[in-house]
């Protein structure tokens, strides 16, 4: 079966910094993605990690253990414009589906 | 970049009629389209899976005579909401493969349906 993880909600400061955690069990593994989604709009890609480590973009990072089936994005200095969802995808072994965890809804505060 | 286009982006409609979706890819050619479903305070649910020049395949408990998909071109795929009724009130989003870009997704901006 498919299972993906998030904490449904949570709150930062702005300017401080935020670690989202994502655990999946799937049946197959070819990537994991990141997206953020604002209330009405369609998901924006963040990241991709294919490979366990860390990879950094700016103000977003994130990091993957495949032994673990545990990732997390990271966002610093955080900005109010960073209230959104944040959707774990998985991709599976053929590359053809995503499947996506239920989202954790950030909120920022002044 | 990668551009994928939905239209219309929002629409209202009686219940029993019939909607249809048009999902376009506008830089790049597209064998697999997706379409999702998403409720509000919800994650996106996969509905079927979209492939140019041959029947769509459809997630467990979509019903493929309701939601009809045709993908008659690399670069459109539609969703037809036939028959719909209030409980079929979503944000219809698709997304497009891109095989070249290590067959990352890149999404539509979204359709919103209301039935009333």
């Amino acid at each position: 079966g498919q299972n993906i993880d998030q904490p449904t909600e949570m709150t930062a400061t702005e300017g401080a910094i935020v670690q989202i955690n994502c655990t999946y069990q799937t049946s197959g593994f070819n990537g994991l993605f990141w997206y953020q989604q604002h209330a009405g709009e369609a998901p924006t890609f963040l990241s991709y990690n294919v490979l366990d480590g860390l990879e950094e973009k700016g103000r977003f990072s994130s990091f993957l253990s495949r032994s673990k089936g545990y990732s997390y994005l990271l966002l610093k200095e955080l900005q109010m414009k960073d209230s959104a969802s944040y959707l774990c995808a998985v991709r599976d072994n053929y590359g053809q589906n995503f499947v996506f965890g239920p989202g954790t809804r950030l909120s920022v505060l002044p | 970049g990668a551009v994928v286009s939905q239209h219309p982006s929002r629409v209202i409609c009686k219940s029993g009629t019939s909607v249809k979706i048009e999902c376009r890819s506008l830089d790049f050619q597209a064998t697999t389209m997706f379409w999702y479903r998403q409720f509000p305070k919800q994650s996106l649910m996969l509905m079927a899976t979209s492939n140019e020049g041959s029947k769509a395949t459809y997630e467990q408990g979509v019903e493929k005579d309701k939601f009809l998909i045709n993908h008659a071109s690399l670069t459109l795929s539609t969703l037809t909401v036939t028959s719909a009724h209030p409980e079929d009130s979503s944000f219809y989003i698709c997304s497009a493969r891109r095989v070249d870009r290590n067959n990352e997704q890149f999404f539509g901006p979204g359709t919103r349906l209301t039935v009333l």
